[in-house]
């Protein structure tokens, strides 16, 4: 089992550019979160996917923050155009169906992206 | 609002010694608490959670509902314990964790 995939693992770019972040989910994991991680903080949600359905995306910055998940299995997390305060690390995170208890959330390496 | 904290930043302990990280937890419904870690160069994984009540890696954490606490705990410190460690709380089925700030444990030879 691979676990969950993310890429690129490192992305540097210069301010106003656009960057897009990939994530493919573990084998039948219907829900799929995306989570900011800023330095010296804990991951915060920016969006959650049922399947090809983004059910809580209050925390995501729409004004330049997009994300898709089209067939409901991978999904990319896009910004444009990147601002300084957007380095950070970009989790993705995906979750079996929901069995009655908190599922287990299975978290991938990461995106640390750096703005210059 | 529902809120973790982790008091300390970084914990450093001799090996061999008790270890005790602290996770205090607002939220007035039935929690769900967990315990995260990540390794260095590691992906964030899974400790423990209060509803297993099991020992992972010689750590237990009891979930103290009139203090809204979560304190994890090992009585042998080891070196490969060194690690961040992340305190969750959860609502139920997939709906998303809520994480503290995370502290860093560094055991000392």
């Amino acid at each position: 089992e691979a676990g969950v995939v993310q890429s690129p693992r490192y992305k540097i770019i210069e301010k106003k550019q656009p960057v897009a972040f990939w994530c493919n989910p573990i084998s039948g994991h219907n829900t799929l979160y995306w989570y900011l991680q800023n330095l010296g903080q804990g991951p915060e949600l920016l969006i959650r996917y049922e399947n090809e359905e983004a059910v809580d995306d209050s925390q995501l910055p729409k004004d330049r923050f997009s994300a898709e998940r089209l067939k409901g299995v991978d999904s990319t997390l896009k910004i444009q155009p990147a601002e300084l305060g957007d380095s950070a690390v970009y989790l993705c995170a995906s979750s079996d169906s929901y069995q009655g208890l908190q599922e287990t959330q299975y978290f991938g390496p990461g995106t640390r992206l750096l703005v210059l | 609002a529902q809120r973790v904290t982790q008091p300390e930043k970084l914990l450093s302990v001799f090996k061999g010694a008790p270890v005790e990280l602290k996770c205090n937890y607002s939220y007035s419904g039935s929690p769900e608490l967990f315990w995260y870690v990540q390794y260095s160069r590691q992906r964030l994984q899974l400790l423990l959670r209060h509803i297993s009540r099991e020992s992972i890696k010689g750590f237990t954490a009891d979930l103290n509902k009139g203090e809204t606490s979560f304190h994890l705990k090992k009585p042998f410190a080891q070196e490969e314990d060194s690690a961040m460690y992340y305190c969750a709380l959860g609502f139920g089925g997939n709906t998303p964790l809520v994480f503290g700030k995370g502290t860093r444990l560094s055991v000392i030879a």
